[in-house]
């Protein structure tokens, strides 16, 4: 299996343009999850998905943030507009359910920079 | 939220063997405890699982005792290739995985 797969894997974009990253979680797994990582907040969970369906989505920053995924192998984070303090690393990650005992695999992540 | 609590940095030299630490006082009957590594510019990686006593893979020893409110990562024999950030996990199954701030490990030469 080639993993979890994220992309771009790297994205420069100006601030007020929509930005969209992709992920396709390993095959056969029904969890997923999108993080954010920086160096003040560390690694930060936004969203996370069971079976296609939006289970908790407290972590997502505010409204220019969404996400959906629309079938068991695809999943979009998308921000719209993008601001500077949206630079990060996003990472994907997926597992099987039930989570215990079945660890996440992540992906490499996507680094967005806005400017 | 599984909160656990670890310290924030270690520091080791080649050959040695380093145990992390980590405070789980609150662990529910289900939770399992899960250690990832993670490199700078990748993803965390999974390294071990455990629910109690002792589980090994070919990366780690994880020693968990009975009472379940602690747990220790053994890494046997370190080289500088295992300087990395370490997390400590609760696992409630379900819900998603809550990361801390990890230990960062040095490995000197």
């Amino acid at each position: 299996d080639a993993g979890v797969i994220q992309s771009p894997r790297h994205e420069v974009t100006e601030m007020g343009q929509e930005v969209t990253l992709r992920c396709k979680p390993i095959s056969g797994h029904n969890s997923l999850f999108w993080y954010r990582q920086t160096m003040m907040r560390g690694l930060e969970l936004l969203i996370y998905f069971n079976n296609n369906v939006p289970i908790d989505d407290s972590g997502m920053p505010e409204d220019r943030f969404s996400a959906k995924m629309p079938n068991a192998s695809f999943s979009t984070l998308k921000i719209q507009p993008s601001e500077p303090r949206d630079s990060a690393v996003y990472f994907c990650a997926s597992r099987i359910l039930p989570g215990q005992g079945n660890p996440a695999f992540f992906g490499q992540g996507t680094r967005l920079t806005v400017v | 939220l599984a909160k656990t609590t670890q310290p924030i940095s270690m520091d080791s030299y080649e050959g040695q063997e380093v145990n992390i630490t980590c405070s789980h006082n609150n662990i529910a009957t289900n939770d399992y405890i899960t250690w990832y590594q993670q490199f700078p510019s990748q993803g965390p990686r999974f390294i071990i699982q455990g629910y109690k006593t002792k589980v090994t893979n070919e990366v780690a020893s994880l020693f968990i005792p009975a009472d379940r409110k602690s747990s220790t990562l053994s890494l046997p024999r370190v080289s500088l290739s295992d300087t990395a950030v370490y997390y400590c996990l609760r696992d409630t199954g379900r819900r998603a995985l809550t990361f801390g701030s990890g230990t960062r490990l040095q490995v000197q030469p």
